[in-house]
């Protein structure tokens, strides 16, 4: 069965400081994965998508970037981090494909800037 | 362009009475509608989706939701209230037919019950 990882799952980060956090997704090939982010009393907010190796989607310009580097595998990084980064990030993947399957997240990882 | 309005930001019921969520989406294509809810610091977990099959739509935990093309609506209703229920509850838009499209989230629900 396909299972996401996440992690880390708390996370409180000096302002200025650099960022990584980390996704893979187990038992299924070319995945489509996606990160969020929900701030504060607000919906979610695509950040990324990546429909293969390489290919990254900004869906909002900001303080953060995306990267695929192997198939299962999606990082969200920033080299300097902004109060206003702040929040829940939650990854997520689905089948590529024309129908858009039911999609997957993972458990997210809880980022506080200070 | 897609959108998804939750027409109310916080519910309260109590427990073992009728829970109705609402939410109206705008698509211009033939839309694929999801609901999820998310537990305190949690994840998100599907709790149903529609893809153009029966309007009506059975999901996880006694939750059901109806696609109304003409009032362009997808309410999410559950016929008697848990506490376990108490969550935030997020409608979710995606254009079928576009591989890679990614999700368009309402703003969220907040659902209260009581005892």
């Amino acid at each position: 069965s396909q299972t996401i990882h996440q992690w880390p799952a708390t996370l409180v980060q000096p302002v200025g400081s650099p960022l990584s956090l980390e996704c893979t997704v187990e038992g299924t090939s070319n995945p489509n994965l996606y990160w969020y982010r929900q701030a504060a009393g607000r919906g979610l907010q695509l950040l990324f998508y990546s429909v293969g190796i390489g290919q990254i989607s900004s869906e909002v310009p900001q303080n953060l970037s995306a990267s695929r580097p192997q198939d299962r595998q999606f990082i969200l990084s920033s080299k300097k981090l902004l109060l206003s980064d702040s929040g829940f990030y939650l990854c997520a993947w689905n089948q590529g494909g024309q129908v858009p399957y039911g999609y997957t997240f993972g458990s997210g990882t809880r980022l506080t800037v200070v | 362009a897609q959108s998804v309005t939750q027409l109310d930001s916080h519910v309260s019921v109590s427990e073992g009475t009728p829970v109705l969520l609402r939410c109206n989406y705008s698509s211009s294509y033939s839309p694929s509608l999801f609901w999820y809810v998310q537990h305190p610091n949690k994840g998100l977990q599907l709790l149903l989706k529609y893809t153009s099959a029966a309007t009506l739509v059975k999901g996880i935990n006694g939750f059901e939701a109806e696609f109304k093309k003409s009032e362009t609506s997808f309410h999410l209703t559950k016929p008697s209230a848990h506490m376990s229920d108490a969550a935030e509850y997020f409608c979710v838009v995606s254009e079928s037919g576009q591989a890679g499209t990614a999700l368009i989230f309402g703003k969220g629900t907040t659902l209260s019950v009581s005892s």
